[in-house]
C-alpha cells in the first residue's frame, strides 16, 4: 500500500517565525510531489509542486525534496495568522495523487 | 493556476432524492477528473477516478449505483448522488488535471451536501 505520511498537528508557530511541515512516502518510484493548503470548510489550494531534488523557492514558501530518503518538506518563513490551515500533501503515484491526511498549522499572533 | 468550478456550492435535499453535482474546468481541458468526499475534521477521500468518455473507476468502498459519473467532455464531469440518505450528507470536491503525467491537479470550490 503506497502511504503519505504527515503529523495531524496541530504545529503552533509564533507569528513572524518559520514553519517547517514535514512529509515521508513510501512509492520510491514516485516523480511529482505537491503542497496544498486547505482552509477551514474549503477546497484545497495549490501552493508548490517539485519534482527534483533540492529547493524551490516561492516568495515566503519553500518546498524541499529528498528522493533518497523519500520526504519532502514546505517551510513558511514570516508566518502570518492568515497561514493558519490545514496543509496537505500529495504525491504522485503511477498517475495518481495519494494525500496525506495534513498538518494542521497555527501561527500565533 | 487553472480555474474548476462546481455547481451548486451548497445543496439540502430531503432523503430518498437524488441530487446532481457538476463540475467545470474553465480554462484547461481535463483529460482526467477526481471526485472527493470529505466528512468533518477528517481528510480527503479519493471516491473515483473518471478519464473523458470512460467509465469512471470507483475507489474500494465506494458503491457505483449510488454515486453516478459522467465525464462526457474535456471540460465537464458530474456526479449523482442517487437515493441520498443523512449518511452521504458531506462536502464534495471535484479536481480535474490536463493531459500529462506532470499535470497538476486543480480543485473546484467543493459542494456541501446536508440530507435530510
Amino acid at each position: 500500500q503506497k502511504e503519505v505520511e504527515q503529523n495531524s498537528g496541530p504545529l503552533s508557530v509564533p507569528e513572524g517565525a518559520i514553519a517547517s511541515l514535514n512529509c515521508t512516502y513510501s512509492d520510491r518510484g514516485s516523480q511529482s510531489f505537491f503542497w496544498y493548503r486547505q482552509y477551514s470548510g474549503k477546497s484545497p489550494e495549490l501552493i508548490m509542486s517539485i519534482y527534483s531534488n533540492g529547493d524551490k523557492e516561492d516568495g515566503r514558501f519553500t518546498a524541499q525534496l529528498n528522493k533518497a530518503s523519500q520526504y519532502v518538506s514546505l517551510l513558511i518563513r514570516d508566518s502570518q495568522p492568515s497561514d493558519s490551515a490545514t496543509y496537505l500533501c500529495a504525491v504522485r503515484s503511477n498517475y495518481q495523487l495519494i494525500w496525506g491526511a495534513g498538518t494542521k498549522l497555527i501561527i500565533k499572533p | 493556476g487553472a480555474v474548476v468550478s462546481q455547481h451548486p456550492s451548497w445543496v439540502i435535499c430531503k432523503s430518498g432524492t437524488s441530487v446532481k453535482i457538476e463540475c467545470r474546468s474553465l480554462d484547461f481541458q481535463a483529460t482526467t477528473m477526481f471526485w472527493y468526499r470529505q466528512f468533518p475534521k477528517q481528510s480527503l477521500m479519493l471516491m473515483a477516478t473518471s478519464n473523458e468518455g470512460s467509465k469512471a473507476t470507483y475507489e474500494q468502498g465506494v458503491e457505483k449505483d449510488k454515486f453516478l459519473i459522467n465525464h462526457a467532455s474535456l471540460t465537464l464531469s458530474t456526479l449523482t448522488v442517487t437515493s441520498a440518505h443523512p449518511e452521504d450528507s458531506s462536502f464534495y470536491i471535484c479536481s480535474g488535471r490536463g493531459q500529462g503525467a506532470q499535470e497538476t491537479q486543480y480543485f473546484g470550490p467543493g459542494t456541501r451536501l446536508l440530507v435530510l
